[in-house]
């Protein structure tokens, strides 16, 4: 148990689709964070929350609407995908916004898109 | 812009080798450094870390030096072991900056 639990952990979903994915944290940190992994890839930043504010949007499309209803629970709306959307979504937070003290990841969503 | 290079991998070791992941740096201002590590089907779990030049992070038989003068983070342990199989990130944080900025990982493979 990470303290960042993400659900459901595994999701395949068609290209017309609405899903939702969840990421939830007791630890409590005020700032939450979605990653996107692909293979060979870097991880990349897609939103950050900071005391539920998003503070930054990293060029993500619109298929993917992020909402955070308070600093524990943090959601990734997807509708619409595309199959390069097929990814690990990692959830993590930290203890602020600064995260000088790391960040604590979730075990991720593994999407696939078809 | 801020960015992590890390060694190409994957890298394939024998029980009880000495590992040496390297990781350098470019940042406009003064990061803090991390070391991650993903397990098969897991998120990814802070290693280690430090904040400032010549500190060194140490965990789990790990270290790693934040050398400023080469932007080096380079991750090393003495003895590896079946268990350390992973993929290890090397990630710096801009003060102010509001986000981890990853390498690209380097798949490591332990060999009995």
């Amino acid at each position: 148990e990470t303290g960042v639990t993400q659900t459901p952990r595994h999701l395949v979903m068609g290209m017309t689709n609405k899903k939702s994915l969840k990421c939830e944290q007791h630890l409590g940190h005020n700032a939450m964070y979605w990653y996107k992994q692909s293979a060979k890839k870097p991880l990349e930043l897609m939103f950050v929350y900071n005391f539920k504010e998003q503070t930054e949007n990293n060029s993500v499309p619109s298929r993917f609407s992020p909402e955070c209803p308070n600093s524990s629970h943090l959601f990734l709306h997807l509708h619409t995908l595309q199959p390069e959307d097929s990814a690990l979504y990692l959830c993590a937070s930290s203890q602020d916004s600064q995260g000088v003290y790391g960040y604590t990841f979730g075990s991720g969503t593994r999407l696939t898109v078809v | 812009g801020d960015s992590v290079t890390q060694m190409e991998g994957p890298v394939t070791l024998s029980e009880e080798a000495f590992l040496t992941i390297n990781c350098t740096y470019t940042a406009t201002g003064y990061p803090s450094l991390f070391w991650y590590v993903q397990y098969p089907g897991e998120g990814l779990q802070l290693l280690l870390k430090a904040t400032k030049a010549d500190d060194k992070g140490s965990n789990k038989g790990f270290e790693a030096t934040y050398r400023k003068e080469t932007t080096s983070f380079h991750l090393e342990k003495g003895s590896v072991q079946v268990s350390d199989s992973a993929v290890y990130f090397c990630a710096l944080l801009i003060q102010g900056a509001q986000k981890l900025v990853f390498g690209q990982g380097t798949r490591l493979t332990i060999n009995p």
